[in-house]
């Protein structure tokens, strides 16, 4: 079945970077778009970054761009998320997902999550 | 990259149907097939529960229907359960940009 697991969240200082994994297992990984949401406390869901299958087609919110990279690895079934120039307001969970189809930001499978607190 | 517009909340008794509306623009639900819906327990990752607008994944309940008219879309869950007290975010492509956004969300509480 698919399966999808974040790591690499933690305490991180404003100004600061994190690099966010997710291994994929389950399914053929180099087939679907992946995406990046995030969650922060209480509040609702935001879709920060999507990528393609080859990783060439790549996009992010406003709120990110020029800060964070998505980037994937098709051999090792992974996706990850590079984080630069953290601010209190990307406090959040961040959740990897596939997406059901070829760009229609439709998600049908996520990980459980993994908590970013950034502060001093 | 605006927010899709959703009630805060909305509630009714178990065996009663509600409903959740979603309200974008033209550049995004009123222009594309590509609506879902997912359901979030606290604690919880989300769930989708309603894709292109009204289709159910293999494994949710027909009690959760989806539709849409102009720039409006909206889920109706039939038949309340305890087990539908969640938050609901619809999601949509949105053109312009080709980006995905989401609604603000919609606590369902069941009484």
């Amino acid at each position: 079945q698919v399966h999808l697991v974040e790591s690499g969240g933690g305490l991180v200082k404003p100004g600061g970077s994190l690099r966010l994994s997710c291994a994929a297992s389950g399914f053929t990984f180099s087939d679907y778009y992946m995406s990046w949401i995030r969650q922060a406390p209480g509040k609702g869901l935001e879709w920060v970054s999507y990528i393609s299958t080859s990783g060439y087609t790549v996009y992010y919110a406003d709120s990110v761009r020029g800060r964070f990279t998505i980037s994937r690895d098709n051999a090792k079934n992974s996706l990850f998320l590079q984080m630069n120039s953290l601010r209190a307001e990307d406090t959040a969970v961040y959740y990897c997902a596939r997406e059901i189809a070829a760009a229609r930001r439709e998600l049908d499978y996520w990980g459980q999550g993994t908590l970013v607190t950034v502060s001093s | 990259q605006s927010a899709l517009t959703q009630p805060a909340s909305v509630s009714g008794s178990p065996g009663q149907s509600i409903t959740i509306s979603c309200t974008g623009s033209s550049s995004d639900v009123g222009s594309y097939n590509y609506v879902s819906w997912y359901q979030q327990h606290p604690d919880k990752a989300p769930k989708l529960i309603i894709y292109d607008v009204a289709k159910r994944p293999s494994g949710v309940s027909n009690r959760f229907s989806g539709s849409k008219s102009g720039n409006t879309a909206s889920l109706t869950i039939s038949g309340l359960q305890a087990e539908d007290e969640a938050d609901y975010y619809c999601c949509s492509y949105e053109g312009s940009s080709t980006f995905g956004v989401f609604g603000g969300g919609t606590k369902l509480t069941v009484l």
